[in-house]
């Protein structure tokens, strides 16, 4: 079974800091894919960023990077030059192909971004 | 571009009503899910399709049923409501195409029972 872990309920940042937020995952198949998404106070479920098991490199989204280490089988995003809009519920998700390609989320952890 | 819509976004019910989710997605996706989510839980799923006319129960489906009729529409039935299944509610689709399946998501309907 699939299984994916954020042990920090909630995290401070300064503003213009980058700040990781770690996420840590179980399966046994190959192939997978790794995501995050972002859930400001207003509720709605924003995605972020995705890693391929298979991809070779981290992925990038403008100020938002996947640091991906299989062997380790974490999946950490890390938000470069926090800004206040920032704050907001982090979920990391992961997904398998086949079968309907069902998202495993994270409990979450909620970042607070301070000035 | 509508996306992913809900309907309705906010319900009050009482113990033992009935009551449809609606959720329709305009990006020809051929797969559909709901999620719910409740404090320190995160998302969990409930029932998903890969097709028109097919259905599949995910992690927490008691309680719940669906139906896909057509394509583009996916609906969540609670033929007998109860007071633990309050909780926001999350549809979304997906394309089973490319290496990405990008979850796209409604904006959620907040349940509440009584």
């Amino acid at each position: 079974a699939q299984k994916i872990t954020q042990t920090q309920p909630g995290m401070f940042v300064q503003e213009k800091e980058a700040v990781t937020l770690d996420c840590t995952y179980d399966t046994s198949d190959p192939s997978y894919g790794l995501f995050w998404y972002k859930q400001p106070s207003s509720g709605e479920m924003i995605f972020l960023i995705y890693q391929g098991s298979y991809d070779q490199q981290n992925a990038t989204e403008g100020r938002y990077s996947l640091n991906f280490q299989k062997a380790r089988k974490s999946a950490n995003l890390v938000i470069s030059a926090s800004q206040l809009g920032d704050s907001a519920m982090y979920f990391c998700a992961m997904s398998q192909p086949g079968g309907g390609n069902k998202l495993t989320f994270g409990t979450g952890t909620q970042l607070k971004v301070e000035l | 571009n509508a996306g992913v819509t809900q309907t309705p976004k906010f319900r009050v019910l009482k113990t033992g009503q009935s009551m449809t989710l609606l959720c329709a997605q305009d990006m020809n996706h051929e797969y559909m899910y709901w999620y719910r989510q409740d404090p320190g839980m995160g998302l969990r799923l409930i029932h998903y399709s890969v097709g028109e006319g097919t259905t599949a129960k995910g992690e927490v489906p008691d309680g719940y049923n669906v139906s896909r009729l057509k394509k583009q529409n996916f609906l969540l039935g609670l033929e007998s409501a109860a007071p633990s299944q309050t909780s926001v509610y999350f549809c979304a689709s997906s394309s089973k195409r490319g290496p990405m399946y990008e979850q796209y998501f409604g904006p959620g309907t907040r349940l509440t029972v009584t």
